[in-house]
């Protein structure tokens, strides 16, 4: 099974502060992606990557910057974070089939 | 992009009969179906998948069907047990590149 990890795996963060989520995989797995979860909500995609130095818009960038500086790592960057940014982030690899999950990182922005 | 609608959204079952859980989308260009369980406070995990060529697949208790003409595909699951209580995610992939469009999931409660 895929290997994806992240740190941290929390986080409490202040209002206007910058946030640097890392996720690393091993699967040598050309896609890459960055999931928030709200409670009880399904998964929203905030940038994804199919290659090294590349990045894309998901379905909800805005106040997100990605960076994905090799095939094994992608972060997710928040410069101003805001209150309405706190839930869990999940990263995940893929080839052309299903994606695996990192184990997530529940920030709280305060 | 894509639409996922996955129906319903809580569904409580006794042990030992089954479950089901349906999605349906858009796009008939989309060509891959996976099936993800989140347990509380854990990730998601990939179940079981379909890919467009197939109407049936079934891992163990796990059963998929897709009916690309309606499209529709679901998640059976049988002889249920309460491990299997969880959340359930349904997702599609449109034809082109690697995005999933995920419904927003089903929570299955399984009583003893």
């Amino acid at each position: 099974e895929a290997a994806v990890t992240q740190s941290p795996r929390s986080k409490v963060a202040v209002t206007g502060g910058k946030v640097t989520l890392s996720c690393h995989q091993t699967n040598n797995h050309d896609y890459m992606y960055w999931y928030r979860q709200d409670t009880g909500h399904g998964l929203r995609l905030i940038h994804y990557s199919y290659v090294a130095d590349s990045t894309e818009k998901g379905d909800i960038p805005d106040g997100y910057k990605a960076s994905r500086p090799s095939q094994e790592n992608f972060s997710l960057i928040l410069e101003l974070a805001s209150l309405s940014q706190t839930a869990v982030y999940f990263c995940a690899s893929s080839d052309r089939g299903g994606q695996y999950f990192g184990p997530g990182t529940r920030l709280t922005v305060l | 992009g894509e639409q996922v609608e996955q129906l319903p959204s809580i569904l409580r079952v006794q042990e030992g009969s089954s479950a089901s859980i349906n999605c349906s989308y858009e796009d008939s260009a989309s060509n891959y179906f996976p099936w993800y369980k989140q347990e509380p406070g854990e990730n998601p995990k990939l179940i079981i998948d379909i890919r467009s060529n197939m109407e049936r697949k079934q891992i163990q208790e796990l059963i998929v069907l897709l009916d690309k003409k309606a499209k529709r595909f679901s998640l059976h699951i049988t002889d249920t047990q309460p491990g299997d209580s969880a959340m359930y995610f349904c997702a599609a992939r449109q034809g082109t590149g690697s995005k999933l469009s995920f419904g927003k999931g089903a929570k299955l409660t399984v009583s003893p």
